[in-house]
């Protein structure tokens, strides 16, 4: 198994770009999420999705859209990318919602 | 609201000696908590968990945490730390939004 797996690594966007952040997992988990990290400020839950179809918001949703379509992919996208979007951002998937959490190895982007 | 508050952004330890890392939360309902660890250039792995049962539980490399419900805490502890122990470390409490601690850097002196 790849477990959660996540493109690209790295990525530098100029203000006002969009894109988008995959992430796949082949665990047949049902709950997917993604997070942002910042220094000093841990993991901040951005969106989750407790099944294909079914999204909603976590703490700073704001200029990130979700879908989930299928079990397996859970995209972010950046509408218009902003420098307070640079960050480290983690996509997990879980077996239900309080279980544990499997990781991605996560992309660093960078906003000028 | 939920909140976790872990009480030390940094810590360095000499080899050999013991750590304890504070977590307390606010949670209105049953918890799950967790402690996870991120080493240098990897992602996050879980280190253990808390559901229900024996509040000391035992976790991977000689890590255990203790759940004491009447002070909302989950701290962790390594009796004997190591170079390898150098790491960040999140407490987390656990559900649909889960809810991460700022995280702890430990950085052990070999």
């Amino acid at each position: 198994n790849a477990g959660v797996t996540q493109t690209p690594k790295f990525q530098v966007l100029k203000t006002g770009q969009s894109m988008t952040l995959q992430c796949a997992q082949d665990m047949n988990h049902e709950y997917m999420s993604w997070y942002r990290q910042d220094p000093g400020m841990g993991l901040r839950l951005i969106h989750y999705s407790v099944g294909a179809g079914i999204t909603d918001q976590g703490e700073v949703p704001n200029g990130y859209n979700v879908s989930r379509s299928t079990t397996e992919d859970f995209p972010l996208r950046l509408l218009s990318a902003a420098p307070s979007q640079t960050s480290v951002y983690f996509c997990a998937s879980s077996q239900g919602a309080y279980n544990e959490q499997f990781f991605g190895p996560g992309t660093r982007l960078t906003v000028l | 609201a939920q909140s976790v508050s872990q009480h030390n952004h940094h810590v360095i330890l000499s080899e050999a000696a013991s750590l304890e890392l504070g977590c307390n939360y606010s949670y209105g309902g049953t918890v799950n908590l967790f402690w996870y660890v991120q080493y240098p250039g990897q992602h996050l792995q879980l280190l253990l968990k808390y559901f229900s049962g024996d509040p000391l539980v035992k976790g991977i490399k000689g890590f255990e945490a203790e759940f004491i419900k009447s002070k909302f805490s989950f701290n962790l502890r390594k009796p004997s730390v190591q170079w390898s122990d150098t790491a960040e470390y999140f407490c987390a409490v656990g559900g649909f939004k889960t809810i991460f601690g700022a995280g702890t850097r430990l950085f052990v002196k070999a």
